[in-house]
């Protein structure tokens, strides 16, 4: 499965976008890109996956690029309860998680 | 749709001592996993059942823990004896197939083991 990688930590303002990067160069064809956050104290949640196209749900946004090399996730209005840690994970035969993205929020 | 239903939440036994965790996944799913998320880190996957199957139990380690899953729904996860490293929390997950599938997994809120 093609590895990550995240910026260890963000931090945006409440109310405004956030938009957390995610590198995936040695994805294959058929491999999608998932977002999964945690919470503190909670199990992961899922957000959105994507293969080609960019995506939107109720959530968030997800935009992948042409290449499909990176992707950015996109919290259009970021809350206070958005804080959390953003796992971006190529599935191929399972998920493997990395370290993440701490996102704070701030008011 | 009732979600993922993990117990105990909570966890407090001391080395060698034997501990299990329990799991019901989401209905109907066929495909039930079990995570270990150690402080700091994302979670790991520990083993992966299809139905009453295992179809991976690669990072497992068997001389301590086994698990579960008898009728292809709910699973038990033990540990027997436990160490001061297993601390960690437990996390399960369902999936709708699995295997051969990329698909969303859906994972419970886990059980926070502290080993003393």
């Amino acid at each position: 499965d093609a590895k990550t990688t995240q910026p260890t930590s963000m931090d945006c303002a409440e109310g405004r976008a956030a938009n957390l990067p995610c590198n995936h160069s040695t994805i294959s064809g058929n491999e999608y890109v998932y977002w999964y956050r945690q919470i503190h104290s909670q199990g992961p949640q899922y957000i959105i996956h994507g293969l080609k196209n960019n995506e939107t749900n109720e959530m968030a946004s997800l935009i992948i690029t042409e290449d499909r090399k990176s992707s950015t996730l996109i919290l259009p209005h970021a809350t206070l309860r958005d804080t959390a840690v953003y796992y971006c994970i190529v599935m191929g035969s399972k998920l493997t998680f990395g370290k993440g993205i701490t996102l704070s929020v701030r008011p | 749709e009732a979600g993922v239903a993990q117990s105990p939440r909570y966890k407090i036994i001391e080395k060698r001592q034997s501990v299990a965790f329990w799991c019901n996944p989401i209905s109907g799913h066929a495909t039930l996993y079990w995570y270990q998320q150690i402080l700091g880190q994302g979670p790991k996957l520990l083993i992966q059942f299809q139905n009453n199957g295992v179809v991976d139990d690669s990072q497992l380690p068997k001389d301590r823990f086994s698990a579960e899953r008898l009728k292809g729904v709910d699973s038990t996860l033990k540990i027997q004896p436990a160490k001061l490293e297993d601390s960690a929390v437990y996390l399960c997950a369902s999936s709708p197939r699995g295997t051969g599938y990329q698909e969303t997994q859906y994972f419970g809120p886990g059980t926070r083991l502290l080993v003393l």
